[in-house]
């Protein structure tokens, strides 16, 4: 089974609305931590958003916020007011708390519309 | 600054050659890893290593092989058993999240 699935290859936004990116995780292991990551055009992997399976509150930085629904297994990525630099793919991942490979899904491309 | 370094960021090879990609990291992570991206794709793991002087192959290890000799550098080598080497190759290192290098493009020319 797959660790980490994303079932959106493709999203558009208008500017200045919010989105949402879906990711369904799969993990027997109780603790664990769920990751998003933005990749532009050039390639680099940027780090966006961190959310720990016991962590009791969602996790938010600036715009970024993590929709994490344990017992649904998910964690959404939601943007809010979307800008056209956020063009790129968005990767959601998972670190299991006994390993030290991290998971990564096949990706979600956003497309922002002025 | 501190961060994941890797070079070079263009790479061409020739049919039967060995190349080596390099990664160093200022971060103090124990853990490292190499991951190959194609087209479109999502990011596939080569090889990671937890501690110097030990390493795990990843899905995809085969036409590859890494040395981890100091904590800060864990260099990847496509050897010529790799029979489809052109892809974005990016190093990552990691405490809690991972922190990626700004990847090398290998072409077989």
């Amino acid at each position: 089974a797959q660790k980490i699935t994303q079932t959106q290859p493709g999203m558009f936004v208008q500017e200045k609305e919010a989105v949402t990116l879906d990711c369904t995780y799969d993990t027997s292991d109780p603790s664990y931590g769920l990751f998003w990551y933005k990749q532009p055009s050039s390639g680099e992997m940027i780090f966006l958003i961190y959310q720990g399976s016991y962590d009791q509150q969602n996790a938010t930085e600036g715009r970024y916020s993590l929709n994490f629904q344990k017992a649904r297994k998910s964690a959404n990525l939601v943007i809010s007011a979307s800008q056209l630099g956020d063009s790129a793919m968005y990767f959601c991942a998972m670190r299991e708390g006994t390993g030290n490979q991290f998971y990564f899904g096949t990706g979600t491309s956003l497309t922002v519309i002025p | 600054d501190g961060g994941i370094t890797q070079s070079p960021k263009y790479l061409f090879r020739k049919e039967g050659q060995n190349v080596t990609l390099s990664c160093e990291q200022n971060l103090n992570h124990d853990a490292m890893y190499w991951y190959r991206q194609d087209p479109g794709q999502g990011l596939r793991l080569i090889y990671y290593s937890q501690i110097v002087n030990d390493f795990q192959k990843g899905d995809i290890a085969e036409g590859y092989s890494v040395s981890r000799e100091k904590k800060e550098s864990f260099p990847l080598t496509v050897t010529s058993a790799q029979k489809n080497p052109t892809a974005f190759y990016l190093c990552a290192s990691a405490y809690t999240e991972a922190f990626f290098g700004q990847g090398t493009r290998l072409t077989v020319v």
